[in-house]
């Protein structure tokens, strides 16, 4: 089973300030990788899929890069909104769509 | 627009079999690239895939939990349902439904559209 790992668990970042968060996988996903937010009480939402293909609706601040292993989402301004935890999924290798454990961004 | 909701019991008993109802609307799942997954979230703790039926009845299991999920559709009704065996305390979560589209042209295939959830309670 292909083992996601996020870091860090928690990102503190200033409003209007850019996060980078990192998702690695424990072998080659190619490029099939989703990320999710997730705010307390919701429903994960997608973001990105493909590794850097924008969900409809989902603000240009967010984007995403990576193939293979390395995987990083970036918001480039943050706005209130965007505190949230996120998780990274792959959807490349059975058996199993696999989870990373999730990073939490909150307010510095 | 699609929708999806998820229903069932919200407390069961150790030992007994969950069964979870997930209604949606806004979509087919006899049209090609189409499936329909479940997801569970313990209190706190990360997102776990469990199962995922296709358009064509074929079927994918969670290999660590396997043997305990039976998934199947009703398309007439719109719904899929969810069976687990032998429930646990350990089982506690928020049990999601997720619509998942098939990357065109791959076997790929991710969840792009989410139900709210609802939290089963597994205690004597």
């Amino acid at each position: 089973e292909i083992v996601m790992t996020q870091s860090p668990a928690t990102l503190s970042v200033s409003p209007g300030e850019r996060a980078t968060l990192s998702c690695r996988a424990s072998q080659s996903v190619s490029s099939n990788l989703a990320w999710y937010q997730q705010k307390p009480g919701q429903a994960p939402r997608l973001l990105i899929y493909g590794a850097s293909t924008r969900a409809t609706g989902i603000p240009a601040r967010f984007s995403g890069s990576g193939s293979g292993t390395e995987f990083t989402l970036t918001i480039s301004s943050l706005q209130s909104e965007d505190f949230a935890v996120y998780y990274c999924q792959q959807y490349n290798n059975w058996p199993g769509y696999t989870f990373g454990q999730g990073t939490k961004l909150e307010i510095k | 627009q699609i929708t999806l909701k998820e229903s069932g019991p919200t407390l069961v008993k150790p030992t007994q079999t969950l069964t979870l109802t997930c209604t949606f609307s806004g979509f087919s799942l006899s049209t090609s690239g189409v499936g329909v997954g479940w997801i569970r979230q313990p209190p706190g703790k990360a997102l776990e895939w469990l199962a995922l039926i296709y358009w064509n009845d074929d079927k994918r299991y969670s290999p660590s939990l396997k043997s305990r999920l039976t998934i199947t559709k009703d398309t007439s009704k719109n719904q899929v349902v969810l069976t687990m065996t032998n429930m646990d305390p350990v089982d506690t979560a928020t049990y999601y439904c997720a619509h998942a589209i098939a990357v065109a042209g791959t076997p790929y295939w991710y969840f792009d559209l989410w139900g709210r959830g609802t939290l089963v309670t597994v205690s004597s």
